[in-house]
């Protein structure tokens, strides 16, 4: 069964602080790995797909890493507006396709001014 | 604004009603997707739609629970003899799946349901 854990559950910095969010993934076979953010209350917002080991993608102050077993996202100098739940997803390749993402329980980011 | 819309925000019902809600995707995307997130908890994936066509639903999709997307366009969800148990935030994004080309999910704001 397609698995994904994040880590820590909860994360404190001060403004500037950098840090990376840590994602273990166990899939049969990855299709792809995603990140989202999301603010209490509202829908996932998107920020990168990742496919394959050794990509690399940057959004301003985050940058999403893939390895054959875990994601990182790296926030550099956060502010406080970067305050939000960062959720991993996986997708697993699976005969006759499926498109379902399972998704981390997430890390709830809390940026101090 | 062309993201993904649903319809209501929030609802309220007691034990035993039914309720349903209403996803309109992104205008170009095909494919449509519902998922449960708790509190606490990532979302979980219900079932999804290329066009209208049914493809996958997850064991969590009791037979209580029923989703439409009768023209390809918007969708609904349906929730028959609510349980409180069905208290939860329920998602609906969508994609659009071109040839050769993966494209990513773009949630909706959510439905906020309480079951008293």
């Amino acid at each position: 069964e397609d698995q994904v854990t994040q880590s820590p559950e909860a994360l404190r910095l001060q403004e500037g602080e950098s840090s990376s969010l840590n994602c273990s993934y166990t899939v049969s076979g990855l299709r792809g790995l995603f990140w989202y953010r999301q603010d209490p209350g509202k829908g996932p917002e998107f920020l990168f797909t990742l496919y394959s080991a050794g990509e690399e993608k940057e959004k301003e102050r985050l940058k999403a890493t893939l390895t054959k077993k875990e994601s990182f996202l790296h926030i550099t100098a956060p502010k406080p507006e970067d305050s939000a739940t960062y959720l991993c997803a996986v997708q697993a390749k699976r005969w006759g396709g499926s498109e379902k993402l399972v998704f981390g329980k997430g890390t709830k980011l809390t940026v101090n001014p | 604004d062309t993201g993904v819309s649903q319809d209501p925000r929030h609802k309220i019902t007691k034990r035993g009603q039914n309720v349903t809600f209403r996803c309109d995707p992104i205008s170009e995307h095909n494919r449509l997707y519902w998922y449960r997130q708790t509190l606490g908890q990532g979302p979980e994936f219900l079932t999804y739609f290329q066009n209208e066509a049914q493809l996958e639903k997850s064991r969590l999709l009791s037979d209580r629970f029923s989703a439409e997307r009768p023209k390809g366009s918007f969708s609904t969800l349906e929730i028959q003899r609510t349980e409180q148990g069905d208290s939860a935030m329920y998602l609906c994004a969508s994609s659009f799946e071109g040839s050769g080309i993966y494209n990513e999910q773009f949630f909706g704001p959510g439905t906020r349901l309480t079951v008293l």
